[in-house]
């Protein structure tokens, strides 16, 4: 089983802090990575995607992969108590029955207190 | 608008008695997949589907059967479900299984077997 790893957390951080996000992986044929966020007993939905090594900004988010460390972060400027979930790391391997399987980490809780 | 539907929302049943979750995309997505997700244990997939009539089993496809006779749907059938079978079951689907393909996740289906 190629391994996706998270802190479970609960990771807390102050209303308008930057909260950090961590995900390694064990499968250096890794091609893509994405990130889920998921509300209690909701569905978890995609808020960011990275395929190249660097950084990638959309809005308060920033995803940063570092293919030779294998490790994908999630960094959440400006965080807000509505940032308060579970995040999912993602990752997709080559699988010769499944084509390009996606990995889900166990996931990171986060708090973000008022 | 582009969705996931899964129903029901929530089920209650009793051991042994068959049921059916239904799961129906719009998106004309080739890929489908079921998975559980179980406290402490993750997202984890049952089965998936890379095409109608294309079915495969995932990490935890006992007691559990899929079908894909057309495209836009994948049901998922219980034929004696377990009180181990007691968990959050989401259905997603993707255009396809390539490298970039971004999962979609249905709202989820708590189901509990008594």
């Amino acid at each position: 089983q190629k391994e996706v790893e998270q802190n479970s957390g609960p990771l807390s951080v102050p209303e308008g802090a930057i909260a950090s996000l961590n995900c390694t992986y064990s499968d250096r044929g890794s091609q893509s990575f994405f990130w889920y966020r998921q509300y209690s007993g909701k569905s978890p939905e995609l808020i960011m995607f990275i395929y190249s090594n660097g950084d990638k900004e959309d809005g308060r988010f920033t995803a940063q992969l570092n293919k030779a460390s294998q490790y994908v972060s999630l960094l959440i400027r400006d965080s807000q108590p509505s940032d308060s979930a579970t995040y999912l790391c993602a990752v997709r391997i080559w699988n010769s029955n499944s084509g390009y399987a996606l990995n889900f980490g166990k996931g990171t809780s986060l708090l973000v207190t008022p | 608008e582009a969705q996931v539907t899964q129903n029901p929302r929530y089920l209650i049943t009793v051991t042994g008695k068959k049921l059916t979750v239904t799961c129906s995309q719009n998106m004309n997505h080739e890929y489908m997949s079921w998975y559980r997700q179980d406290p402490g244990l993750g997202l984890r997939q049952i089965y998936y589907s890379m095409n109608v009539e294309v079915t495969d089993k995932g990490d935890v496809p006992e007691g559990y059967k899929v079908s894909r006779k057309e495209k836009r749907n994948f049901p998922l059938i219980l034929e004696s479900p377990s009180p181990n079978q007691t968990s959050l079951y989401f259905c997603a689907s993707s255009l396809s299984s390539g490298f970039n393909e971004k999962l979609f996740f249905g709202s989820g289906t708590q189901l509990s077997v008594l």
